[in-house]
């Protein structure tokens, strides 16, 4: 049974560094064809993906937010980290972490999420 | 990027009646993904590779579509089905969503 669970600093203000965790079972990130991606929801908006992590140690990162994303993975723990340089009140949203699953000649898809994580950005 | 684009925007339907939701893309995409959010609970998949059905999700619920029109369909609406209904393209990155289908019982 796959579960993840995000958490973080739930407020923080503008400028700093937004730094999230997601801490998993059921499934391991050094195993073939699984990752770990992050998606955001604004309040009351739609989904915005953010980052993917892969077994093998490949990131991908949204253009749109150009290189204020960071992500890492801890196999050994079964976390995965998602870090925001220079936060301001649009990057408040819910967070969510999502197994990652790749088949193929298929493709990928987000199957399991986590229960997300509010964040908010105020000074 | 690819744009996704749901209609209707909002609907409501009677139990029993059949709801067809729509997701139109800019670009030919390989496959479609459907989610399902309620209230403040995380999206749940529904749908994936265009009309494969994801463990647990009823069987009322199908997919189907190619190139640049999709759609999800639900047979017979039922109280629970309420909630908003997103697309997801992940044939080009970025990976984007559609800004959703809010479906509320009549």
């Amino acid at each position: 049974q796959v579960t993840l669970k995000e958490s973080g600093p739930g407020i923080l203000q503008p400028s700093h560094t937004l730094s999230l965790t997601c801490s998993f079972s059921g499934f391991s990130l050094s195993t073939y064809g699984m990752g770990v991606s992050w998606i955001r929801q604004p309040s009351g908006k739609g989904l915005e993906w953010l980052a993917s992590i892969w077994w093998n140690g490949n990131t991908y990162n949204n253009p749109s937010l150009k290189s204020r994303l960071t992500v890492s993975k801890d196999t050994s723990n079964n976390q995965a980290f998602l870090k925001v340089t220079s936060v301001d009140t649009a990057d408040t949203a819910t967070y969510y972490c999502a197994h990652t699953r790749y088949n193929s000649g298929y493709g990928y898809y987000f199957d399991y999420w986590g229960q997300g994580v509010m964040v908010t950005v105020s000074s | 990027e690819i744009v996704l684009t749901q209609s209707p925007t909002t609907m409501a339907a009677s139990p029993g009646e059949k709801v067809t939701l729509t997701c139109l893309a800019s670009s030919s995409v390989n496959y479609m993904y459907w989610y399902q959010q309620k209230s403040s609970a995380s999206p749940k998949l529904l749908i994936y590779y265009t009309s494969s059905l994801a463990s647990g999700v009823p069987d009322r619920f199908s997919g189907s579509g190619s190139g640049t029109s999709y759609s999800l369909t639900i047979s017979s609406m039922e109280a629970e089905d309420a909630a908003i209904y997103y697309c997801l393209q992940l044939t080009s990155t970025p990976p984007t969503f559609g800004a959703g289908t809010k479906l509320e019982l009549k």
